[in-house]
């Protein structure tokens, strides 16, 4: 069964400073992957998604991610993060053949500070 | 702009209470889902609905079922609350199969509290 992986359960950083949010899928099979953000108290929000095409794909709010099939990850990015980005980013997997259904990780928090 | 919207953002009940979730989408998704969020474990299906009177288990579908009499409208029962269902539960939508890239689209959640 398909799993999502984001390692980092919280991200600090600096505003102004470069971040990358890490997501790692266990299947080699062929998927659609997405990036959802949650602000607080508010649901979630689709950020960027790979359906197929280029590698690299660019988001809401100067967001973009990276696709790469060897290494079956998916990280997010951005070179310069603001305070309105903190917020939890959820990264989520499906598989070509069921892609209605969304497999989630675990969030990960990322903290903006002045 | 799709909307979907659920009824009650906070909601307080007592175990053993049956409980009920309104979700309604103004987009004419065939999709529906209800999913549980919480906290280190991201988002988990509880089910999902492809079309009217049509249902499918999730991964967590023990102490729940659902309802779709109508397309736009989707609700979640909990037929008798416990505790461990205390939660934020979050409602989504998405058209059928490859006519927009597969994106789901969520409501804000509903907080609910099982005391």
């Amino acid at each position: 069964a398909q799993s999502v992986t984001q390692l980092d359960s919280q991200v600090p950083v600096f505003e102004e400073a470069p971040v990358e949010l890490r997501c790692n899928y266990s299947s080699s099979v062929s998927v659609y992957l997405f990036w959802y953000v949650q602000y607080p108290n508010q649901g979630l929000q689709l950020l960027l998604k790979y359906l197929s095409g280029s590698t690299l794909v660019k988001g809401i709010n100067g967001f973009e991610a990276e696709f790469n099939k060897s290494q079956t990850s998916f990280h997010l990015r951005k070179p310069s993060v603001h305070i309105s980005d903190t917020a939890e980013y959820f990264c989520a997997v499906s598989d070509m053949d069921s892609s209605y259904k969304l497999i989630f990780g675990s969030g990960t928090r990322l903290l903006v500070r002045p | 702009d799709v909307k979907v919207t659920q009824s009650s953002r906070y909601l307080v009940k007592r175990t053993g209470e049956k409980v009920f979730l309104e979700c309604v989408q103004d987009m004419d998704h065939e999709n529906m889902f209800w999913y549980r969020q919480d906290p280190g474990l991201g988002l988990r299906l509880i089910y999902f609905s492809y079309d009217v009177k049509m249902k499918e288990k999730g991964d967590i579908p023990e102490g729940y079922s659902v309802s779709r009499e109508k397309k736009e409208r989707f609700s979640l029962i909990l037929e008798s609350a416990s505790t461990n269902q205390t939660s934020m539960y979050l409602c989504a939508s998405s058209p059928r199969l490859g006519s927009s890239g597969n994106t789901i689209y969520f409501g804000e959640g509903s907080w609910l509290t099982v005391v």
